[in-house]
């Protein structure tokens, strides 16, 4: 079954303390990105990846970092997280069109993030 | 102008009625244009994409005005099922990577 499968599900942690949100598609996808969604202000993309190896900022990078080492996997890391950083995470991952966009987005089922 | 606006509704219809939403968006180098549906709490899905031409898809009818740069979604017949937020999302020009999302229009079929 196609799908992009994110992990931990639902979490809660301290501020400061280090996490990795792992993200995996099974689809081949070259594109894959990271969004935020919090009330009022919609999804928000933080990073994104147009292959292995090349990741761009998106809109709210700070305080986050990623990583593509394989085509499959696009880990989303908070060093250092702090309460502000409370919200509900979406991996999604596409094929890149000819034209150089983006396809349809294949979303994981989100994971919702607490920093106390 | 906000880069996609749409009205968050809630739109409060009865069953059957025909709604319509609509989204602007500010980036005129703009190239693709999709239609998004989000139940609550569960992840975006793709409802539609929309063509310059304009696109139905059973009771789904997008449409694309490029001169006033707004795209609209047409729902006929409603379904308690269609109760969602529906979310406007636009690419930032050719080539671009980058996708903006409006921040939905909400949905509500009564019985």
């Amino acid at each position: 079954e196609a799908q992009v499968t994110q992990n931990p599900r639902y979490l809660i942690t301290v501020t400061g303390k280090k996490l990795t949100v792992t993200c995996s598609q099974n689809m081949n996808h070259e594109y894959m990105s990271w969004y935020r969604q919090d009330p009022g202000l919609g999804l928000r993309q933080i990073y994104y990846s147009m292959n292995v190896e090349v990741t761009d900022k998106g809109d709210v990078p700070e305080g986050y970092k990623v990583s593509r080492k394989e085509k499959r996997n696009f880990p989303l890391i908070l060093e250092s997280p702090s309460p502000n950083q409370t919200s509900l995470y979406f991996c999604a991952s596409s094929f890149l069109t000819s034209g150089g966009n983006t396809g349809e987005l294949f979303f994981g089922e989100g994971s919702r993030l607490t920093v106390l | 102008r906000k880069e996609v606006e749409q009205d968050p509704g809630p739109f409060n219809v009865p069953e059957g009625a025909t709604v319509a939403f609509n989204c602007t968006y500010s980036n005129s180098a703009s190239q693709s244009f999709f239609w998004y549906r989000q139940d609550c709490r569960k992840e975006p899905k793709l409802l539609m994409s929309v063509y310059s031409s304009g696109n139905e898809d059973g009771r789904f009818t997008a449409q694309l005005n490029r001169a006033s740069q707004y795209i609209s979604l047409l729902i006929r017949d409603s379904k308690l099922s269609d109760s969602a937020t529906y979310l406007c999302v636009v690419n930032r020009g050719a080539g671009s990577y980058q996708l903006t999302f409006g921040k939905g229009t909400k949905l509500s079929v009564i019985p």
